[in-house]
């Protein structure tokens, strides 16, 4: 299995542009995950997906940020509009609903707003 | 850009020596605990969990301790090798499914040859 996918890897913006970034979970997995890290506030977890419905999106910071899981196998989290407080490293999860090891990392996207 | 942020505590182990992580966590209410491992460039990677109802967890050289009377978390390392080298975080759970993750601020690792 090629693990969790990630896309684009590295995303270099200017404020105010949107900006989407991409997952698409191991097959098979229920749960999908979505987290920011930044050297300030370290990894937060903003939106959980189970079976592609929405759960908890309590860590989305403010409107102008967005996911969705339209089927099993992608999830898109949208930033519009961007700005420079969003530049962080992104990272999609997916998982076997029941337990932390059987949760994997994609290998994240490093996003800079200017 | 982002402003200067936390610096991450270090710790320099030499190669074969124990590591041991210790980690705060502050809901007392979490009952789930895990430990990550996170190389450069790379997303975590998880290494071993524990439940409230447990005070000790092995797995292969790695051991989790709780006490859960100081909401103190660590994690030891046996024999540590170069590979090791990494920043660990711990992280609280309230679900008990790893679906609401808080983690810490995280410990550099560094393994001296």
């Amino acid at each position: 299995d090629a693990g969790v996918i990630q896309s684009p890897r590295h995303e270099v913006t200017e404020m105010g542009q949107e900006v989407t970034l991409r997952c698409k979970p191991i097959s098979g997995h229920n749960s999908l995950f979505w987290y920011r890290q930044t050297m300030m506030r370290g990894l937060e977890l903003l939106i959980y997906f189970n079976n592609n419905v929405p759960i908890d999106d309590s860590g989305m910071p403010e409107d102008r940020f967005s996911a969705k899981m339209p089927n099993a196998s992608f999830s898109t989290l949208k930033i519009q509009p961007s700005e420079p407080r969003d530049s962080a490293v992104y990272f999609c999860a997916s998982s076997l609903s029941g337990g932390a090891d059987t949760q994997y990392f994609g290998p994240g996207t490093r996003l800079t707003v200017l | 850009g982002e402003s200067v942020g936390l610096h991450l505590p270090t710790l320099s182990v030499q190669e074969g020596d124990n590591s041991i992580i210790n980690c705060a966590y502050s809901n007392s209410a979490s009952d789930y605990f895990i430990w990550y491992k996170q190389e450069s460039g790379k997303g975590p990677q998880f290494i071993i969990d524990i439940r409230s109802n447990m005070d000790k967890r092995q797995g292969q050289r790695v051991t989790v301790l709780l006490n859960k009377t100081v909401k103190h978390l660590s994690l030891q390392i046996a024999a540590t090798q170069p590979g090791d080298s990494a920043v660990y975080f711990c992280a609280e759970d309230l679900t008990g499914t790893a679906s609401k993750l808080t983690f810490g601020t995280g410990t550099r690792l560094q393994v001296t040859l």
